[in-house]
């Protein structure tokens, strides 16, 4: 089966950068992704990884794949109050994506 | 390129009624999943649909059920609410069902049950 853990709040000061990370247990998952959500919003799409990749990197975002340990995480650089959401990471299994309870970050001046 | 369109974006209803939520995929998309987020949780996958097919489906019982149309839009019903229906309800769409099946989300319907 698949279940996905993160850390439920994160609070980080503007300017600094924030770490969230995620656990998973499906070995089988071939891509992971993140997701923000905003208040009152749906979720976008922020990126993913393939499995087979150690790291991506796409502007201020950085993903590491840990896949011996199913642990994955998002790093954002200079983070920004905008960047106060919940985020969410995902496996895809069988036509669904299954998410972990998501992670609030909350970005303090 | 149009994103995805849900209605309504909010509606309340009473136990034991039915309701039905509508989306429209982005264009380009074929395949449309649905999924349900209670308060504070991830969302939960409900089922997903290509090219008018029911593609997959999780642990949700017969009386969420589902339609996609010819130019892919798609219903989600939900018959004999209950309380815990009370969710957002999100689509989602994509192209195709293989990988790396990029997913995206509408703004959701809140439904909230009495």
């Amino acid at each position: 089966g698949e279940d996905v853990e993160q850390s439920l709040f994160l609070s980080v000061r503007e300017g600094d950068s924030s770490v969230i990370n995620c656990t998973y247990t499906d070995s089988s998952s071939t891509y992971l992704y993140w997701y923000k959500q905003e208040p009152g919003a749906g979720l976008q799409l922020l990126t993913y990884i393939f499995s087979n990749m150690d790291m991506k990197q796409d502007q201020r975002l950085t993903v590491l794949l840990n896949k011996k340990d199913k642990h994955l995480s998002l790093r954002i650089a200079d983070t920004q109050t905008g960047d106060s959401a919940i985020y969410f990471c995902a496996e895809y299994n069988d036509y669904k994506l299954s998410f972990g309870a998501g992670t609030t970050v909350t970005v303090r001046a | 390129e149009t994103g995805v369109t849900q209605s309504p974006t909010h509606l309340i209803k009473t136990r034991g009624q039915q309701v039905t939520l509508r989306c429209s995929s982005q264009s380009g998309h074929n395949t449309v999943s649905w999924y349900q987020q209670a308060l504070g949780q991830g969302p939960q996958f409900i089922f997903q649909y290509y090219r008018e097919e029911e593609n997959g489906r999780g642990n949700f019982p017969p009386r969420f059920s589902g339609l996609q149309f010819p130019n892919y839009s798609s219903e989600l019903n939900v018959n004999a609410l209950e309380l815990d229906d009370s969710a957002l309800y999100l689509c989602a769409s994509s192209l195709g069902s293989g990988y790396p099946n990029e997913q995206f989300f509408g703004p959701g319907t809140r439904l909230t049950v009495l």
